[in-house]
């Protein structure tokens, strides 16, 4: 099947500006995780739902930050008042149950430039 | 100190050496580990979860040695295609995904 999509695939927008980035995990996946890389860095976690619910939002950086999912299913990652620290490659990766060693499939990414 | 840490590199071999790295971790309570490989501008790839007693996946080796809180990752016969960042990733007993965490990745190149 499908694997993890994630879009936009690229987004620029200017300093100030609120987006959303989306991420489509794979089927059945109850597991749903965001990430933010860095160029030639590793991957900060932030936010992980199991379901709809996230228990544990403790790696979000700022209250600029909000993530949601609906349904089980999708999710979106919403920056407000963008900064250009923003900048990175977000990733959204699902796995079949959260907890234990369950294999992380990862989305292309968004890559997300604040000018 | 980080909770997980890793030779940045980058490893630069000539095709068919063995290379070796390791990766080491600052909590006991750490359960479950794995290598993922992420090839530029791509997203990271589950390359093989690491098993107490150390496993094998046809050149690769990975191993765990919890009493000094490393694993390792051993490559025999290097390929161009190897060529790559490898992440170490460790989980903690805590079931919570902020639990998961990512090393900053090790960069290999392999040369003809």
């Amino acid at each position: 099947g499908a694997g993890v999509s994630q879009s936009p695939s690229n987004k620029v927008t200017e300093k100030g500006k609120d987006v959303e980035l989306r991420c489509d995990p794979i089927s059945g996946h109850t597991a749903l995780y965001w990430y933010r890389q860095s160029l030639g860095q590793g991957l900060e976690f932030l936010i992980y739902f199991q379901g709809n619910s996230a228990p544990d939002k403790s790696g979000l950086p700022s209250d600029r930050f909000s993530a949601e999912r609906t349904g089980g299913s999708v999710s979106t990652l919403t920056i407000q008042r963008t900064q250009q620290e923003d900048s990175a490659v977000y990733l959204c990766a699902s796995s079949l149950r959260g907890g234990g060693p369950h294999e992380q499939y990862f989305g292309p990414g968004t890559r997300l430039t604040v000018t | 100190r980080k909770e997980v840490e890793q030779d940045p590199g980058p490893f630069n071999v000539p095709e068919g050496a063995t290379v070796a790295f390791n990766c080491t971790y600052s909590n006991s309570a750490s359960q479950s580990f794995f290598w993922y490989r992420q090839d530029c501008r791509k997203e990271p790839k589950l390359l093989m979860s690491v098993y107490s007693s150390g496993n094998e996946d046809g050149r690769f080796t990975a191993q765990l040695n919890r009493a000094s809180q490393y694993i390792s990752l051993l490559i025999r016969d290097s390929k161009l295609s190897d060529s790559a960042t490898y992440l170490c990733v460790v989980r903690l007993l805590d079931s919570s995904a902020s639990k998961i965490i990512f090393g900053s990745g090790t960069r290999l190149s392999i040369r003809p």
